[in-house]
């Protein structure tokens, strides 16, 4: 069965501290892995894939295969990614996404 | 582009009462999903549609619940009786690639 499990409901960091938020996913097959993130009073947005290789605002996330994890990173934290963060699988296509049950981001100034 | 858009964002309503939610997709997107998060749950699919007809309907709880997608744009999400524990947020999302799911504002139903 697909699952993602984000381990830590809530994550608080100091600006300018590294934030890593984890990801963790059980799926038989190759799936397609996402960071969604929902600011306050604003919608649920893609934050990044791990098909496209890219930093936005600052974030990263590698995809490792051999522990079916999806961290998200970034070394510098700003008070601006405050934010609930979910990571979610897909099988590809225009299929449903799978979300883990989010982890809050709290960044103390 | 508004985005997705949902009706209503509130809706507050007494168990037994039948509510329905609607869904205007992002003109052009050919998916269409509804999902809802629940504190203990989180984030779950409830059924899916490609080009209008629905894939997946797995995720429906029970025969209360039905979802419809007469055209490309628009979708609307039914509750028939309902009950105090589908009081939850729905979220619509579209989509025309994998690549990326636009999601609405969501609906906060509360049933009492």
């Amino acid at each position: 069965a697909q699952r993602v499990t984000q381990p830590e409901k809530l994550l608080s960091v100091f600006k300018g501290a590294p934030v890593e938020l984890k990801c963790n996913y059980s799926y038989s097959g190759s799936p397609e892995l996402f960071w969604y993130v929902q600011y306050s009073r604003q919608r649920l947005q893609l934050l990044l894939r791990h098909i496209s290789r890219e930093s936005i605002k600052g974030f990263t996330a590698d995809l490792n295969k051999g522990e079916t994890s999806f961290h998200l990173k970034k070394p510098f934290a700003q008070e601006e990614d405050s934010a609930m963060y979910y990571c979610a699988l897909s099988e590809g296509g225009n299929t449903p996404l799978v979300f883990g049950k989010g982890t809050r981001l709290s960044v103390i100034a | 582009d508004a985005g997705v858009i949902q009706s209503p964002r509130h809706e507050v309503t007494e168990m037994g009462q039948e509510v329905t939610l609607r869904c205007k997709p992002i003109s052009g997107h050919n998916s269409l999903f509804w999902y809802r998060q629940t504190m203990m749950r989180g984030l779950e699919l409830l059924i899916y549609f490609n080009n209008n007809v629905p894939i997946d309907d797995s995720g429906m709880p029970e025969d209360r619940f039905s979802a419809k997608m007469p055209n490309a744009s628009f979708s609307t999400l039914k509750i028939q009786p309902s009950e105090p524990r589908d009081s939850a947020v729905y979220f619509c999302a579209s989509s025309f690639t994998s690549y990326e799911q636009y999601f609405g504002p969501g609906t906060r139903l509360t049933v009492t």
